[in-house]
């Protein structure tokens, strides 16, 4: 079993809808949770991090987490063709070191 | 100017070269990493080092060397590429005393080993 779980996508969305991305992970002590997004040929670069349980919102973006099942997710609401990319979930253990999904790709239909 | 940067940003080279990838960021964090990532099987982790001193080996370190010249510097070595090495390579930093878990990327170094 991977550590950290995504769907490889991709997942396709008329733009004006909510994307959602799911992401599962394996270590219960996990405590920091983040959302890069990842453009073709670019470096990730960090749209979210959540650390408790719940959702956490941030302009078009929101996390939820639920530590009991190991889930975290990202809705992307309204979206834009301009979301189109790659979205890996990584997941923090205490300061120790990130592990990273293998990413979702996004595809927003204009 | 970047945070992060890495040079060179492109490298094609031959089979059984060394090569070296360098890292330097001004974030003054103290926490740096080494990733590649290939299709299909997101970032992994190369090397690590939380700070000068501490280096540490990630899930694929074979045929990889590292060294942490400063704070601010950590570089990537392949003493004798090999095809399947071909790749791109990110160098992170994070901060121990902010967020550790939370990390930066440099653009990024698409090596091509012939």
């Amino acid at each position: 079993q991977k550590e950290v779980e995504q769907n490889s996508g991709p997942l396709s969305v008329p733009e004006g809808a909510i994307a959602s991305l799911n992401c599962t992970y394996s270590d219960r002590g996990s405590q920091s949770f983040f959302w890069y997004r990842q453009y073709s040929g670019k470096s990730p670069e960090l749209i979210m991090s959540i650390y408790s349980n719940g959702d956490k919102e941030d302009g078009r973006f929101t996390a939820q987490l639920n530590k009991a099942s190991q889930y975290v997710s990202l809705l992307i609401r309204d979206s834009q063709p301009s979301d189109s990319a790659t979205y890996l979930c990584a997941v923090g253990a205490r300061g120790f070191k990130t592990i990273f999904g293998a990413g979702t790709r996004l595809f927003v239909k204009a | 100017d970047a945070d992060v940067t890495q040079t060179p940003r492109n490298r094609i080279t031959k089979t059984g070269k060394r090569i070296m990838l360098e890292c330097s960021q001004t974030k003054g964090h103290d926490r740096m990493y080494w990733y590649r990532q290939d299709p299909g099987l997101g970032l992994r982790l190369i090397y690590y080092s939380f700070d000068v001193k501490d280096i540490n080996k990630g899930e694929i370190s074979d045929g990889y060397s590292v060294s942490r010249q400063a704070q601010a510097k950590f570089s990537l070595s392949l003493e004798s590429a090999i095809p399947n090495q071909t790749a791109l390579y990110f160098c992170a930093t994070s901060d121990s005393s902010g967020s550790p878990d939370t990390q930066y990327f440099g653009p990024g170094t698409r090596l091509t080993v012939l």
